[in-house]
Parts: C-alpha cells; sequence; structure tokens
C-alpha cells in the first residue's frame, strides 16, 4: 500500500458526459501527479500540482483539469468524454518537486467510456 | 526532450533462469534521475529504484540488480533466479532533476512471463 488513495476504482459512463476522479496524497507529499495509461499511448504524465499551485504540464486535453485543493487532495476532471479517453489513471505523489523523489502510485482508476 | 526505450515488448523465461531487461534513455540535463516501476497484473505502479545520474554504482538488492552506465544510456535491470511472482510489467522512467516540476516520462514498458 503506497498511502496514495483514488476514488473511485471503476468508472463506465457514455461518450459526452463529464466524470471526476479523486485523489489523496500520502501524508507529509505536497506534490500531486496525474498520469494516464492507455494501450495506444502507453504511461503518460498529465499534470502536476504542489502545494496548490499548477507546476508542469504534459500531454493534457483541453477537456481535462485538474486541480488541487488546501487539503492537498486532488481532483482530475474529465469532460465531453470521448472513446479513446478510456484509460487507467493514476495520481502519484512525492514530498517535493525536484526529479529527485520517487513518485508513490495509487491503484488508478480505470475509465470506460461507452 | 527526455526520451526512455525499453526495446524488449516481451520476455518468456522458466522460474529460476535470470533475465536482464534493458533501458536505453535519452536527456540533454546533466542532473536526472532513473526509476524502475513494476505493474503487476493488478493494475498498481510499485517504486522499484531510484538512481541518480552522478552515482554510477551498481546495486543490488536481494534478487535484484541495476546496472547503470552514463557511457552507454543504460539503466538496465537484472532478476536472478526469476520466479513466477515476478511476472509483471516493468517500467523504466526518468525525471529531470534541477527544475520545479519532475515528471516522469515512461519507457514502454516489458512485460515479463515467468513460467514453471
Amino acid at each position: 500500500d503506497s498511502g496514495v488513495t483514488q476514488t473511485p476504482k471503476h468508472l463506465i459512463t457514455a461518450t459526452g458526459q463529464r466524470v471526476t476522479l479523486r485523489c489523496s496524497p500520502r501524508s507529509g507529499d505536497l506534490s500531486v501527479y496525474w498520469y494516464q495509461q492507455s494501450l495506444d499511448q502507453g504511461l503518460q504524465f498529465l499534470i502536476q500540482y504542489y502545494n496548490g499551485e499548477e507546476r508542469a504540464k504534459g500531454n493534457i486535453l483541453e477537456r481535462f483539469s485538474a486541480q488541487q485543493f488546501p487539503d492537498l487532495h486532488s481532483e482530475l476532471n474529465l469532460s465531453s468524454l470521448e472513446l479513446g479517453d478510456s484509460a487507467l489513471y493514476f495520481c502519484a505523489s512525492s514530498v517535493g518537486t525536484i526529479g529527485s523523489g520517487e513518485q508513490f502510485f495509487g491503484p488508478g482508476t480505470r475509465l470506460t467510456v461507452l | 526532450a527526455q526520451k526512455v526505450t525499453q526495446a524488449q515488448t516481451e520476455i518468456s523465461v522458466v522460474e529460476k533462469e535470470d533475465v536482464t531487461l534493458d533501458c536505453v534513455y535519452e536527456t540533454r540535463d546533466t542532473t536526472y534521475y532513473l526509476f524502475w516501476y513494476k505493474q503487476p497484473p493488478s493494475g498498481e505502479l510499485v517504486f522499484l529504484i531510484r538512481r541518480n545520474s552522478f552515482d554510477e554504482q551498481n546495486e543490488i538488492s536481494g534478487r535484484y540488480s541495476w546496472n547503470f552506465q552514463k557511457s552507454t544510456s543504460s539503466f538496465n535491470f537484472t532478476i536472478t533466479a526469476s520466479q513466477v511472482v515476478d511476472s509483471a510489467v516493468y517500467f523504466c522512467a526518468l525525471s529531470e532533476g534541477g527544475g520545479t516540476a519532475s515528471k516522469l516520462t515512461f519507457g514502454t514498458g516489458t512485460r515479463l512471463q515467468v513460467t514453471l
């Protein structure tokens, strides 16, 4: 158990809908990262927050947005869902922001868009 | 831009065989960090090891060992006397240090199948 929690574990929805994925980092970790794992794209970095502020953006679609709240939990919002958004979404956390810190991953949320 | 290549898509071995998973990386930074993660069939990503670019010492942890060579930009992972429980997808990843963001760039993963 990494200490990172993600809810829900599974999510099934229809095209055009909007969903929210939630992540709670390990106690003491200030950075939260979101990654998408799909068969065709592999594991891709989406976005990073540190202590409530956005720090880095990867290949995140405009239909996707995220935020980190004062209690450090984070939410990833996916809207106007398409079939291709079906993937495993991971949240990870680390103590700081520099590259030396290992990131601990949550169990993931499996999103299926029908 | 940083890149990680894991050329081996899938490896099958018989239990007790040794197996090496290859990882080649590209980065322009002089300070960077390399990682290996394991993804068992249950799906979670499990951290295995971190190495920084200034430390080329090889590391051994039980049946696992890692060979980091800057000259060839490689960070290979060897499992000695493999076991069925080692069956998983293994990812090599790179993070560039020194900045205020530390995203991981992952390779495409190597699926290891260990059979009896």
